[in-house]
């Protein structure tokens, strides 16, 4: 099992551009989240979803959309990408326990520059 | 908004002695996590807190969730350099199972 694939791995790309991050994971797990990673700012969370068909904002989501149109993938959007967006991106799951939060399962991260 | 703040930001440390990171919350949390993640890597799950002072070891590593549930610790006793890495604490946002972490401490170890 790969657990959890992000792909791309990197990405450079010029301010206005868009892109697309996909998340797959093949646990079956109900939860999916996108965090974004800077220096000296740990893990910052961008959307999440609780299952398919369903997203919610985080702590910082403007400037992204995502979609959960399939169980095993989350997908994270730029639409038009800012230097500001210049990250180290990680996909996570977990299954859904109720109220006590799930541990998370990390991909393997996506490093994008925006230039 | 819910914030959880961790310190030190960063130590370097002798190999074989000590090390200790805490996490304070804005908030009571209902659990706490703890991550490591390697340079280069993606956080892995160390451990869940979830009850008023408990205490859980893994080998040298020693963790605490303090009484009030608003603070918790890792302990490294007698580091070693496989022991370098960020460590992150993580706790449930406000409404939902979404985690919040900290900004976590980088540790260095010199042999």
């Amino acid at each position: 099992n790969a657990g959890v694939t992000q792909t791309p791995k990197f990405r450079v790309l010029k301010t206005g551009q868009s892109m697309t991050l996909l998340c797959a994971q093949d646990m079956n797990h109900e939860y999916m989240y996108w965090y974004r990673q800077d220096p000296g700012m740990g893990l910052r969370l961008i959307h999440y979803s609780v299952g398919e068909g369903t997203t919610a904002k985080g702590e910082v989501p403007d400037g992204y959309n995502v979609s959960r149109l399939k169980k095993q993938n989350f997908l994270l959007g730029l639409e038009s990408a800012a230097p500001s967006q210049t990250s180290v991106y990680f996909c996570a799951t977990s299954r859904d326990r109720g109220p006590v939060t799930g541990e998370l399962f990390f991909g393997e991260g996506s490093r994008l520059t925006v230039l | 908004g819910q914030q959880v703040m961790q310190i030190p930001q960063y130590q370097h440390v002798q190999e074989g002695e000590d090390f200790t990171t805490y996490c304070n919350s804005s908030t009571t949390l209902s659990n706490i996590q703890w991550y490591k993640q390697r340079p280069g890597g993606h956080p892995v799950f160390l451990i869940q807190l979830v009850k008023s002072g408990e205490v859980k070891k893994q080998k040298r590593l020693t963790f605490q969730f303090g009484e009030a549930k608003k603070n918790s610790s890792l302990h490294i006793t007698a580091t070693q350099t496989t022991d370098v890495g960020t460590y992150f604490c993580a706790g449930p946002m406000e409404y939902g199972n979404k985690l919040v972490f900290g900004a976590g401490t980088i540790l260095r170890v010199k042999s």
